[in-house]
């Protein structure tokens, strides 16, 4: 069974302050995707990810892929009350699984 | 094409009763997928169809449930005889074929069950 574990499940923090979670694949996918889900609403992609050591930027968004493309980052700087949602990895191949998310909460 | 479309977006029902869900994709996609979603969990697949063929269904998909795409465009999928425990999030996404780094699907903004 192909398993991805987010870190941590909860955080909340002050606004402006920087961030990172995490996700760690027990395999390797064909990309790792990142979505940002808000309450009553679907998942939006906000990254894919392919090559091992990969960074992709999203204005205050970082995204790191491990070298061994099984774990990944993502790091926020000068988070704002926007910021707010659940964050969720997914490994991709010819289906998506999604792991249980971080659910980020940006304090004003 | 304003993107995906679910209805209803929220249903109460009672356990025993049956329901059904619709999922209208983004025109041009030819593939759509099922997933479900508990409160704290990330979305869980249920099952997907290229066009109008069910490709795959996961073994979360108990025999009370099923799926049909019967013209390749919208979906339904009906729970029978429903339990307090498909109460949930049932989330449809919808993408081109692809694999891989090629994937990428866009969810509608799911149908929310309750199962009283």
């Amino acid at each position: 069974t192909q398993l991805l574990e987010q870190s941590p499940q909860f955080l909340s923090i002050q606004e402006g302050e920087n961030l990172t979670v995490y996700c760690n694949s027990s395999s390797v996918f064909s990309s790792l995707q990142w979505y940002r889900q808000e309450p009553g609403e679907g998942p939006v992609l906000l990254v894919t990810v392919v090559t091992g050591g990969e960074v992709k930027k999203l204005k205050r968004l970082t995204f790191q892929f491990g070298d061994a493309r099984k774990d990944s980052s993502l790091h926020i700087t000068a988070a704002q009350p926007g910021d707010t949602g659940l964050y969720l990895c997914a490994g991709v191949d010819d289906k998506i699984i999604f792991g249980k998310g971080t659910r980020l909460h940006i304090l004003p | 094409d304003t993107g995906v479309s679910q209805d209803p977006r929220h249903k109460i029902t009672k356990r025993g009763q049956n329901v059904t869900f619709r999922c209208d994709p983004i025109s041009e996609h030819n593939r759509l997928y099922w997933y479900r979603q508990t409160l704290g969990q990330g979305p869980e697949f249920l099952t997907y169809f290229q066009n109008e063929a069910q490709l795959e269904k996961s073994r979360l998909l108990s025999d009370r449930f099923s799926a049909e795409r019967p013209k390749g465009s919208f979906s339904t999928l009906e729970i029978q005889r429903t339990e307090q425990g498909d109460s949930a999030m049932y989330l449809c996404a919808s993408s081109l074929s692809g694999t891989g780094s090629s994937l990428t699907q866009y969810f509608g903004p799911g149908t929310r069950l309750l199962v009283l």
